[in-house]
């Protein structure tokens, strides 16, 4: 079956500490996105990448990195210069930026700060 | 620029009764639109779309939406709600400039038996 996986499903991180977060997609998409969620303010675009080797900043890239060296993969690094990291981390993907652009999610990462 | 408005954070209906979700958009082009289901601590599953063609749009579990130009709408309805309806609902319009989702806040449903 054709998805997005993310991994780990939780993720817990000490103060000061990079943590990276694991999203594959076998839908031969074009695109992926990274969002992340917080209790109340919807989805909140990171960084997005539209091919392999090329990706922008989206609203609240302060703090995250990321890398596409693969169309299947989209890794997201949360670097401890990001102050406030607890949070739902989501990962989407579409078949182009030429289509409507519907998004398909993998489950999502919780990452808490310990 | 682009923007959602989802009216109500949460809404509450009994078990059986009528759902119905808002969500206003603006945009300067013939908008595609979306509504999204999120169940806890899941990812979202599209529920349906609008791009071109009928108006009225059918998705899964029951749910439709209708594109309404003139009133800038594209509301959620449900004729009779079920428990397992309980969920968050987001509204999300495409900006074609950029081939971003615009979203909205979001609003949870909740359904009382």
């Amino acid at each position: 079956d054709g998805g997005i996986t993310q991994s780990p499903k939780y993720l817990f991180r000490k103060e000061g500490q990079n943590v990276t977060l694991s999203c594959e997609q076998n839908l031969n998409h074009d695109a992926m996105y990274w969002y992340r969620q917080d209790p109340g303010q919807g989805l909140r675009l990171i960084y997005y990448s539209q091919i392999v080797n090329d990706f922008q900043k989206g609203d609240i890239a302060e703090g995250y990195s990321v890398s596409r060296e693969k169309k299947e993969s989209f890794p997201l690094t949360v670097t401890s210069a990001q102050k406030n990291p607890t949070a739902f981390y989501l990962c989407a993907s579409t078949i182009s930026l030429d289509s409507y652009n519907e998004q398909f999610f993998g489950p999502g990462t919780r990452l808490t700060v310990l | 620029a682009q923007s959602v408005t989802q009216l109500g954070s949460h809404v509450s209906v009994s078990e059986g009764a009528l759902v119905l979700l808002r969500c206003n958009y603006s945009s300067s082009v013939p908008p595609y639109l979306f509504w999204y289901v999120q169940y806890p601590n899941q990812g979202l599953q599209l529920l349906l779309k609008y791009t071109t063609g009928a108006t009225l749009v059918k998705g899964i579990n029951g749910f439709e939406a209708e594109f309404k130009k003139s009133e800038t709408s594209f509301h959620l309805t449900k004729p009779s709600a079920h428990m397992s309806d309980a969920a968050e609902y987001f509204c999300a319009v495409s900006d074609r400039s950029n081939y971003q989702l615009i979203w909205g806040a979001g609003t949870k449903l909740i359904i009382k038996p």
